[in-house]
């Protein structure tokens, strides 16, 4: 079992862009969250998928985040425009059921 | 308040201590989680539980759900337990989510 994988590891990118963060979830888990983690506010649900549809979106900070949900293997986190304030470690997990949930590495990303 | 308090915040030990992280909440919860997160970001999910004790190794995790408390044990610590360790709680209901804790930051000494 690969796990849940997450890409890229690490991203720099300047603000006003666009930046694409991807996620492979477990085969057969059911159920994908995207978390963001900052110093100040820690670990914050953004949004999570059950059979890929968005179940729960409230944590989504505004309109520049959107994530998809494609198929049962792939989802991606979407941040246009990009801003300082959203550097952060982005993780994804996935969990079959409302068990245990398995994170992946986390995506670094700094906004300069 | 926040809904989930983990204390301490930072807590250093010298090797072979036994060692104990509490978490409070003031919601009705289905399953509570202790997770770990290492230097370098990745984090592991130790237990989940919903009532009484767990034991994994050296890991001992209780919950008393009437005072809405938890406690995670490490017996004989050892320095590559030094991690974050995040309490978690998932809100009452099928649909309910995981509200974390800030984290109790741990260094353990040889």
């Amino acid at each position: 079992d690969a796990g849940v994988i997450q890409s890229p590891r690490h991203e720099v990118t300047e603000m006003g862009q666009e930046v694409t963060l991807r996620c492979k979830p477990i085969s057969g888990h059911d159920y994908l969250f995207w978390y963001r983690q900052t110093m100040m506010r820690g670990l914050e649900l953004l949004i999570y998928f059950n059979n890929n549809v968005p179940i729960d979106d409230s944590g989504m900070p505004e309109d520049r985040f959107s994530a998809k949900m494609p198929n049962a293997s792939f989802s991606t986190l979407k941040i246009q425009p990009s801003e300082p304030r959203d550097s952060a470690v982005y993780f994804c997990a996935s969990s079959s059921g409302r068990q245990t949930e398995h994170f992946g590495e986390g995506s670094w990303l700094t906004v300069v | 308040k926040n809904e989930v308090e983990q204390s301490p915040q930072n807590l250093t030990a010298q090797e072979g201590e036994f060692i104990t992280i509490n978490c409070s909440y003031s919601v009705g919860i289905s399953a509570l989680h202790w997770l770990q997160q290492h230097p370098g970001g990745g984090i592991v999910s130790l237990f989940m539980l919903s009532s009484g004790k767990k034991k994994h190794g050296r890991l001992i995790a209780t919950i008393n759900i009437q005072e809405k408390h938890s406690s995670l044990h490490i017996t004989a610590s050892h320095p590559r337990d030094s991690a974050v360790y995040i309490c978690a709680v998932r809100g009452g209901g099928s649909q309910g989510n995981l509200i974390f804790g800030k984290g109790t930051k741990l260094s353990v000494k040889p």
